[in-house]
């Protein structure tokens, strides 16, 4: 069965300070490939996307992810964070023809201002 | 476009009672899907449907969940009888099939308490 693997469970860091998230996932065929964020309270949003051709995909916020198929990853980045970016993020991966992703556990991300 | 919507947001009820939630997709998507969230769990799919068909429902926990769509614009999640581990957010999310149509997007969510 496919996997998602989210490495960090929890990560704390201060504003302005570089992020980086990993995503790793089982599967070895076509992938889609998604980043959410879940504010507090809130339902969860689309980051960012990848469906095919460059892998450095940015979304909204600031965020980037880079899809690595060697390395069956898909990290997200962001430069600078800010403190309204406390948040939880979800990876998910959909194999290519199917219409059901799988969501990896989630990174908690705690901005200190 | 008003999204996904969700009822009620917040459900208190007691261990044996029947629980119904609710959710009216965005107009125009075929595809939807309900998730269970917990902190020991994470986000997981309980079933799928497509064009108001159960297509998977292999993520149901067991015969005391039940989901349906009886038309394009709602569909139902119950939990007869519910016990106190059903406690959770429940979240509702549709999509359109398609290439380059196929983001998810999600309501705000039910959360569930069962005492």
């Amino acid at each position: 069965a496919q996997s998602v693997s989210q490495h960090n469970h929890h990560v704390i860091l201060s504003e302005a300070a570089s992020l980086e998230l990993g995503c790793n996932y089982s599967y070895g065929g076509t992938v889609n490939l998604f980043w959410y964020v879940q504010y507090p309270g809130q339902h969860l949003q689309l980051l960012l996307k990848y469906f095919s051709g460059d892998p450095l995909v940015k979304g909204i916020k600031g965020f980037e992810a880079e899809f690595i198929k060697s390395k069956f990853s898909f990290n997200l980045r962001k430069p600078s964070v800010q403190w309204s970016d406390t948040a939880e993020y979800f990876c998910a991966v959909r194999r290519g023809g199917s219409y059901i992703p799988t969501f990896g556990r989630g990174t908690s991300l705690i901005v200190h201002p | 476009d008003a999204g996904v919507i969700q009822s009620p947001r917040h459900e208190v009820t007691e261990m044996g009672q029947e629980v119904t939630l609710r959710c009216k997709p965005i107009s125009g998507h075929n595809s939807l899907f309900w998730y269970r969230q917990t902190m020991m769990r994470g986000l997981e799919l309980l079933i799928y449907f497509n064009n108001n068909v159960p297509i998977d429902d292999s993520g149901m926990p067991e015969d005391r969940f039940s989901a349906k769509m009886p038309n394009a614009s709602f569909s139902t999640l119950k939990i007869q009888p519910s016990e106190p581990r059903d406690s959770a957010v429940y979240f509702c999310a549709s999509t359109t099939t398609g290439v380059g149509t196929d983001t998810q997007y999600f309501g705000p969510g039910t959360r569930l308490t069962v005492l």
